[in-house]
């Protein structure tokens, strides 16, 4: 059975950094496609990350340049390195799996975590 | 940059009724469409992919249609267990959700 289970969240300053955990079970995380998606207090959910099985990475305008994507193989984790954080970036942060075709653009995320809460305040 | 707008921003039905979301993208996604139900404190969780295929597990009540720019979730016999929030997702490029729709069950 596919188990998601992030941690790491917490309250930090701006400007502060962080690093969320999403240890997985179930399936090995080298071999998927695995992404982030985070959600404000009482607002919708948005992309913020992803990484190909292959290692290729992507994300969202809102984080580029101060957030990082990354797997540890031999704990079965992906991570969010949150750098110069902003106020903005208080969320709900859910780790997902999923399915991605090669060469076609069908890619959705199957499972998920419970999710941690980042919140950026002084 | 692609834009995914979902209509009704709300609705309210009763049980035993049909209900249809609609997302709209700004360009055509082919049908690089996913839909997710999302109960509050819960994650999401997969309803529909690629428009129209059924994730495993999921009753038959829920359906998914369309293609190019326009698609449709659609959720027939209501039950009080389906008022959540719906999205949809499209994949064509980056990932994107439209920004949802509350169902709430009279």
């Amino acid at each position: 059975e596919v188990h998601l289970v992030e941690s790491g969240g917490g309250l930090i300053q701006p400007g502060g950094s962080l690093r969320l955990s999403c240890a997985a079970s179930g399936f090995t995380v080298s071999s998927n496609y695995m992404t982030w998606v985070r959600q404000a207090p009482g607002k919708g959910l948005e992309w913020v990350s992803l990484i190909y099985s292959g290692g290729s990475t992507y994300y969202a305008d809102s984080v580029k340049g101060r957030f990082t994507i990354s797997r540890d193989n031999s704990k079965n984790t992906l991570y969010l390195q949150m750098n110069s954080l902003r106020a903005e970036d208080t969320a709900v942060y859910y780790c997902a799996s999923g399915i991605a075709v090669a060469g076609t653009g069908v890619e959705y995320f199957q499972h998920w975590g419970q999710g941690t809460l980042v919140t950026v305040s002084s | 940059d692609i834009q995914m707008t979902q209509s009704p921003s709300s609705l309210s039905a009763s049980v035993g009724d049909r209900v249809t979301i609609t997302c709209r993208a700004s360009q055509s996604i082919s049908s690089y469409l996913n839909w997710y139900q999302q109960k509050p404190g819960k994650a999401p969780k997969l309803l529909i992919y690629a428009a129209s295929s059924l994730q495993s597990g999921v009753t038959s009540r829920f359906s998914g249609s369309g293609s190019g720019t326009d698609f449709t979730l659609s959720i027939s016999s209501l039950q009080p267990e389906d008022s959540a929030t719906y999205y949809c997702q499209q994949s064509y490029s980056t990932p994107l959700f439209g920004q949802g729709t509350k169902l709430e069950i009279k």
